[in-house]
């Protein structure tokens, strides 16, 4: 019973920025917004997380809406080497529970 | 940068036959996970430990399923017997004990089992 709503699949152009979107209406005032992706055969690949503040590093910018209640994560020059599924989750921040995936958005970069 | 090890990486067994996972976290992590992934979904996860004892094995199928951390560093993972419907992908995650720190993966163990 993930607590988010992602898009099964998008497409994106090389070079161009990837939009990942994300819904979490029920989302609580604890908890955070994780990223995460997985390339065929590897395990999950951390990418980002916050709470309600926009976050980036060297791999992705995260911009949570005012209300919490959605988030989109940026990639913001796709590689081929992006394709993959991206996996958003919410988990409360005062303790350490387990991360629950959904189904996850498959990007597929395309030269 | 520091790393989740998993062993091995593909494992093929017949039902009725044992089978083990063994995985070692990033240096001082006290928390581990182990999820199982079926292939075209998200991981679930199957047992948390904190350091050495079990948080929550609630989903773990305790008849043939056995997991332990016995020095609260590595882990191993057991089936006994297999059953067909245990081949998936079985990961191995790390965190540290502070309550948002992310979980870091290994690359998993493929079982297929026969």
């Amino acid at each position: 019973d993930a607590k988010t709503t992602q898009p099964p699949s998008m497409d994106c152009a090389e070079g161009r920025a990837a939009n990942l979107p994300c819904n979490h209406s029920t989302i609580s005032g604890n908890e955070y917004v994780y990223w995460y992706r997985q390339i065929h055969s590897q395990g999950p690949q951390y990418i980002i997380h916050g709470l309600k503040n926009n976050e980036t590093n060297e791999m992705a910018s995260l911009i949570i809406t005012e209300d919490r209640k959605s988030s989109t994560l940026i990639l913001p020059h796709a590689t081929l080497r992006d394709t993959a599924v991206y996996y958003c989750i919410v988990r409360e921040s005062y303790n350490n529970n387990d991360m629950r995936f959904g189904a996850g958005t498959r990007l597929t970069v395309k030269p | 940068e520091a790393e989740v090890a998993q062993s091995p990486r593909y494992k093929i067994t017949e039902k009725s036959q044992a089978v083990a996972f063994w995985c070692d976290p990033i240096s001082g992590h006290a928390t581990l996970y182990w999820y199982r992934q079926i292939l075209g979904q998200g991981p679930e996860l199957l047992v948390q430990f904190q350091d050495e004892s079990v948080v929550d094995d609630s989903q773990l199928p305790k008849d043939r399923f056995s997991a332990e951390r016995l020095k609260g560093v590595d882990s191993t993972l057991k089936i006994q017997p297999a059953e067909l419907g245990d081949s998936a992908m079985y990961l191995c995650a790390s965190s540290l004990l502070r309550g948002n720190s992310p979980l870091h993966f290994g690359n998993g163990t493929r079982l297929t089992v026969t």
